[in-house]
């Protein structure tokens, strides 16, 4: 049973250009999460998406950034036009159920992470 | 205030020593806890979820109060495997939003 997985791995991009991140959730998954962890810092919540809807996603900046999750597919975020501070860690992670309840039935269960570096 | 603090550590304990992690959430609505563990460079992997009644894993105790909006981790016997960064994590009530602390790291040393 394959875990949730990400690619790349690793993503190099110079300022002004695009990088398009990507999530396969597990196997039986239908929830996505998208959070940006900065060197030396926590992890930061950006969006939660079920298939072909954004459920939450008061984490995204207001600009430049974008996430789907299509019916087919992987979940992509989209970063436009990147600029340094955008260099991160983008980690995804996947629930098998809605996450607005309670209890272990939301754990999430991450992938590798992208990290993403912006020259 | 930060939504979920943890204590910033690091933590520098011998090979079998007893460590306890601390953890406050400023949102009394909170309805779900967890403890995950981050390697360096790795992702967070679920360590254990946080009952009201408390809950033990092995070497692992966590305890959750909701009084005091405060979570803690009890670690004995500790291990060198055991060297990450532990993160506290809550989840509010309606919401989707999973809220991380910063991550108290932990280092045993033989």
């Amino acid at each position: 049973n394959a875990g949730v997985m990400q690619n790349p791995r690793h993503l190099v991009r110079r300022r002004g250009q695009e990088a398009r991140l990507r999530c396969s959730p597990m196997k039986g998954h239908s929830h996505v999460y998208w959070y940006r962890q900065l060197p030396e810092e926590g992890l930061k919540f950006m969006v939660y998406l079920q298939k072909e809807n954004i459920i939450d996603e008061s984490g995204m900046p207001k600009e430049r950034f974008s996430a789907e999750f299509p019916k087919e597919g992987p979940s992509i975020l989209r970063i436009q036009q990147v600029v340094r501070g955008d260099s991160a860690a983008y980690f995804c992670a996947s629930s098998p159920r809605l996450g607005g309840g309670s209890g272990t039935t939301d754990t999430q269960y991450f992938g590798p992470g992208t990290r993403l570096t912006v020259l | 205030r930060k939504e979920v603090e943890q204590d910033p550590g690091p933590f520098n304990v011998p090979e079998g020593a007893t460590v306890a992690f601390n953890c406050t959430y400023s949102n009394s609505a909170s309805q779900s806890f967890f403890w995950y563990r981050q390697d360096c460079r790795k992702e967070p992997k679920l360590l254990m979820s946080v009952y009201s009644s408390g809950n033990e894993d092995g070497r692992f105790t966590a305890q959750l109060n909701r009084a005091s909006q405060y979570i803690s981790l009890l670690i004995r016997d500790s291990k060198l495997s055991d060297s990450a960064t532990y993160l506290c994590v809550v989840k509010n009530t309606g919401g989707f939003k999973t809220i991380f602390g910063a991550g108290t790291r932990l280092f045993v040393k033989a």
